[in-house]
């Protein structure tokens, strides 16, 4: 089964602090995603990648930066916190574009 | 674009009774209709996933039947149970090329012992 690690699991910012989110998935999947979850917007996916140094703009990417470093490894950037951003955040992997996904267990960011 | 429309929560069931939490979808191909479930301090994890019309998907004593006609995906289970309390996701495979899966907004379950 597929696995995907998250850290931290729990991050608290002010506004403007620097902040990466760490994802690593262990299965070999080209795909991987960042998603936020908010109460009343379910899922929102911010950036995704299909392979190593590729990058691709989700539905909600403004003041989010993302890098693909390794085929395992995805990182989510926010170089200038705002309390807006304040949410649960989801790395998840997947092995095609078409196929179901396989989600971390969540990095709850608070930026205050 | 594509998108998909769910039953919108909270909803609160006793033990026993049936579930349905609707799912309406619209999409310009053939796509592949998937079911999450998101337990309290976990990520989603795949319920079922359906990828042809008129097929039915099941696990857990849920199921949904993938019907083109009607473009519905609807979850069901006869007799819910207290374990079954969480938020329950429909998603299907994007037909624009963005390679991506779009998720309805969820639905809030809970069910009371």
């Amino acid at each position: 089964e597929a696995a995907v690690t998250q850290s931290p699991r729990n991050k608290v910012t002010v506004t403007g602090g620097n902040v990466t989110l760490s994802c690593r998935q262990t299965n070999s999947h080209n795909y991987m995603y960042w998603y936020r979850q908010d109460t009343g917007h379910g899922l929102r996916l911010i950036h995704y990648s299909y392979g190593a140094g590729n990058l691709q703009i989700g539905d909600v990417p403004d003041g989010y930066k993302a890098t693909r470093t390794t085929q395992e490894d995805f990182f989510l950037l926010l170089e200038l916190a705002s309390p807006s951003q304040t949410s649960l955040y989801f790395c998840a992997s997947s092995a095609t574009g078409m196929d179901e996904q396989y989600f971390g267990p969540g990095t709850r960011l608070t930026v205050l | 674009g594509d998108s998909v429309t769910q039953t919108e929560g909270p909803v609160t069931l006793s033990e026993g009774t049936s579930l349905t939490v609707n799912c309406s979808y619209e999409t310009k191909q053939y796509p592949t209709l998937f079911w999450y479930v998101q337990y309290p301090g976990e990520g989603p994890q795949l319920l079922f996933k359906v990828p042809k019309a008129n097929e039915k998907g099941s696990n857990r004593g849920f199921e949904a039947t993938y019907n083109k006609e009607a473009t519905s995906f609807h979850l069901q289970k006869a007799s819910v149970q207290e374990s079954d309390s969480a938020v329950y996701y429909c998603a299907l495979t994007s037909s624009s090329g963005s390679w991506q899966l779009i998720f309805g907004s969820g639905t809030q379950l809970t069910v009371m012992p």
